[in-house]
């Protein structure tokens, strides 16, 4: 079946360090590939997304490439601030699909 | 342009009771869909509305159950409620034509099953 699976946090990082966060997924097809932030007592926002391979999502600083020969979508950000702290989760959704598939989300700390 | 809302934002119930949560979607979107959040894991599909029926459901029990209006905003429906049942629910619009697939999500109903 279809699924994500993403590296366990937490993560903590001083800022303004360089940020990898490491998403695979599994799925028949061409899935679209996202990025969703949650910050504390928050519902997700989307943070970028690319939809076919060798597209790069960016947004905020941040950036993720569609790699369909390793199934991969790892999230980059060359220097961190403290107002990133929040979880990331990687997530698709087949082609054709309704449902988005999410990965258990990876929490960032970002210290001062 | 209001994004998706959701109502209540915290609710607390016992065992053996029922909850409805609301959700209004964004505005230009005519899908809804619903997800748990457990604490500490990412958001498990429930199901989704189009045109008022249910499209697609999730590995959730019959206790879950949903409607949705013509104006677009929907209900989730949960009877029975388990200590399980605990959780942040949030529902997810997008228009029909799947705008590249993108759902935009409300900020969540928390539910405390006791």
């Amino acid at each position: 079946g279809n699924s994500v699976t993403q590296m366990e946090g937490p993560v903590t990082l001083s800022e303004e360090a360089f940020l990898t966060i490491n998403c695979t997924y599994t799925a028949t097809g061409y899935p679209s590939l996202f990025w969703y932030v949650q910050y504390p007592g928050e519902g997700l926002q989307l943070l970028l997304k690319a939809t076919k391979a060798d597209d790069k999502g960016s947004n905020k600083g941040f950036e993720a490439t569609y790699r369909k020969e390793t199934t991969s979508f790892h999230l980059e950000k060359g220097s961190v601030q403290v107002s990133d702290s929040a979880v990331y989760f990687c997530a698709l959704i087949r082609t054709g699909g309704f449902k988005t598939i999410f990965g258990a989300g990876t929490r960032l700390f970002v210290k001062a | 342009d209001a994004g998706v809302t959701q109502s209540p934002t915290h609710l607390i119930k016992t065992r053996g009771q029922q909850v409805t949560l609301r959700c209004s979607p964004k505005s230009g979107h005519d899908t809804v869909s619903w997800y748990q959040q457990a604490l500490g894991q990412g958001p498990q599909f429930i199901f989704q509305y189009y045109e008022e029926e249910e499209r697609q459901r999730g590995n959730f029990p019959d206790r879950f159950s949903g409607h949705q209006f013509p104006n677009y905003s929907s209900e989730l429906n949960v009877n029975a409620l388990l200590l399980g049942d605990s959780a942040l629910y949030l529902c997810a619009s997008s228009p029909s034509d799947g705008a590249k697939n993108i759902q935009y999500f409300g900020a969540g109903t928390r539910l405390s099953v006791l």
